[in-house]
């Protein structure tokens, strides 16, 4: 079946330390791929997506985001944390490469920020 | 710009109340969605718009959900007889087209006592 996981669940992280959420997903092409944040309260916001073309995709908020087809997986990265990253973290995909209307949705990753 | 709205933020209700859901999508946006973001069940897509139809209305967990939208834009979600398995986020999102990047609203909480 197709799936999108972000094993980890919680992830607490110091400020100014590096982060890593991971993301991989399960389906026969690579499909379009997307990161969103939640702030408390908040609707979802897009930090940067992949369609094609360079892995290595930059997003807002000094995000990035590198496509790896060999492992299926779509991890999201920041060199260094601040407090307001604190938030949730989804990784979403658009299974089909013409693109269809019905994101399939991780489970979500909280980030905590250690001042 | 301004981008996607959704109206009541919060929305408490008695079970077997019908409630009404409102989504105002970014201006020039053709497609538009909804979700569901519940405890447990992570984020659900609900029903899919283009224009005034919905072609996949697939997600929509009982025949209690329906959904329209009219001219083009405003679109309601209508829960009928609601319960309490109901209480969620429900997010609204819009889009271009049907296949582009889904901008997403802050969302209605609805709590069903």
């Amino acid at each position: 079946a197709q799936s999108v996981t972000q094993p980890d669940i919680h992830i607490t992280v110091s400020e100014g330390a590096s982060l890593e959420l991971r993301c991989n997903y399960s389906y026969g092409a690579t499909p379009y791929l997307f990161w969103y944040v939640q702030s408390p309260g908040q609707g979802l916001q897009l930090l940067l997506k992949y369609f094609s073309g360079d892995t290595l995709v930059q997003g807002i908020k000094g995000f990035e985001a590198e496509f790896k087809r060999s492992q299926s997986s779509f991890n999201l990265r920041k060199p260094s944390v601040h407090w307001s990253d604190a938030a949730e973290y989804f990784c979403a995909v658009d299974p089909s490469t013409s693109g269809t209307y019905k994101y399939i949705f991780g489970t979500g990753t909280r980030l905590k920020v250690l001042a | 710009g301004a981008g996607v709205s959704q109206s009541p933020s919060n929305k408490v209700t008695e079970k077997g109340k019908d409630v009404e859901l409102r989504c105002d999508p970014i201006s020039g946006h053709t497609a538009l969605y909804w979700y569901r973001q519940s405890l447990g069940q992570g984020l659900e897509f609900l029903i899919y718009f283009q224009g005034n139809s919905a072609p996949d209305k697939s997600g929509l967990p009982s025949d209690r959900f329906s959904a329209e939208r009219t001219g083009g834009s405003v679109s309601t979600l209508t829960i009928q007889r609601t319960q309490q398995e109901d209480s969620a986020v429900y997010l609204c999102a819009s889009s271009i087209a049907d296949a582009d990047t889904q901008y997403f609203g802050p969302g209605t909480r609805l709590t069903v006592l």
